[in-house]
């Protein structure tokens, strides 16, 4: 089955503990991002993935890291996570750039 | 600045209605677009994809292009219940390789 993963789907974490979502896909996508959803704001990205090793910033980058060492894998990295990083994750993926978006089933994410 | 702006709604539709969702955004020069659903606490879902002006039409969806205007819209004719949900408007602007999402309009279906 055509599919984009994520763990965990819930974590609850304090701040500055390191943590790691990962994000896999099985369809051969070039294309991958990571989104934050948060109310009021809509899906927002944090970094996308051209391909393998080719990663840029989206829009709201800042506190994140991203790697992209295999073409199916993406992971999202919280280095010290903080309260104001406590949101929806999403991980997604497309065939490339201006196709359609695949989306994971979300990584609910709390700082304390 | 790049922007999509959706109205937020609440809208709300009877049964067997026709549903009108309408999205704006700034980038002139945008590819590709796109209409997502979202059920409270799930992930989005295409419903359509557009990148050439004009009506695309699949099953009850109808996505509306007009580029001169820089508006997308969604008609979904004969609303259900099941339709009750967030709706997603998204855009590849051309300038760069980011995606860019509305907030969403939420959408009920009155039975």
């Amino acid at each position: 089955e055509a599919q984009v993963t994520q763990n965990p789907r819930y974590l609850i974490t304090v701040t500055g503990k390191k943590l790691t979502v990962t994000c896999s896909q099985n369809m051969n996508h070039e294309y991958m991002s990571w989104y934050r959803q948060d109310p009021g704001l809509g899906l927002r990205q944090i970094y996308y993935s051209m391909n393998v090793e080719v990663t840029d910033k989206g829009d709201v980058p800042e506190g994140y890291k991203v790697s992209r060492k295999e073409k199916r894998n993406f992971p999202l990295i919280l280095e010290s996570p903080s309260p104001n990083q406590t949101s929806l994750y999403f991980c997604a993926s497309s065939l490339g750039m201006a196709d359609t978006q695949y989306f994971g089933p979300g990584t609910r994410l709390t700082v304390l | 600045q790049k922007e999509v702006e959706q109205n937020s709604g609440p809208l709300s539709v009877p049964e067997g209605a026709i549903a009108s969702l309408n999205c704006t955004y700034s980038d002139r020069g945008s590819q590709s677009f796109f209409w997502y659903r979202q059920y409270s606490g799930k992930s989005p879902e295409l419903i359509m994809f557009i990148y050439s002006n004009g009506d695309k039409e699949d099953g009850r969806f109808t996505a509306q292009l007009n580029k001169a205007s820089q508006y997308v819209s969604l008609l979904i004719r004969d609303s259900q219940p099941s339709d009750s949900a967030t709706y997603l408007c998204a855009v590849n602007f051309r300038a760069g390789n980011q995606f860019y999402f509305g907030t969403g309009t939420s959408l009920t279906v009155i039975p």
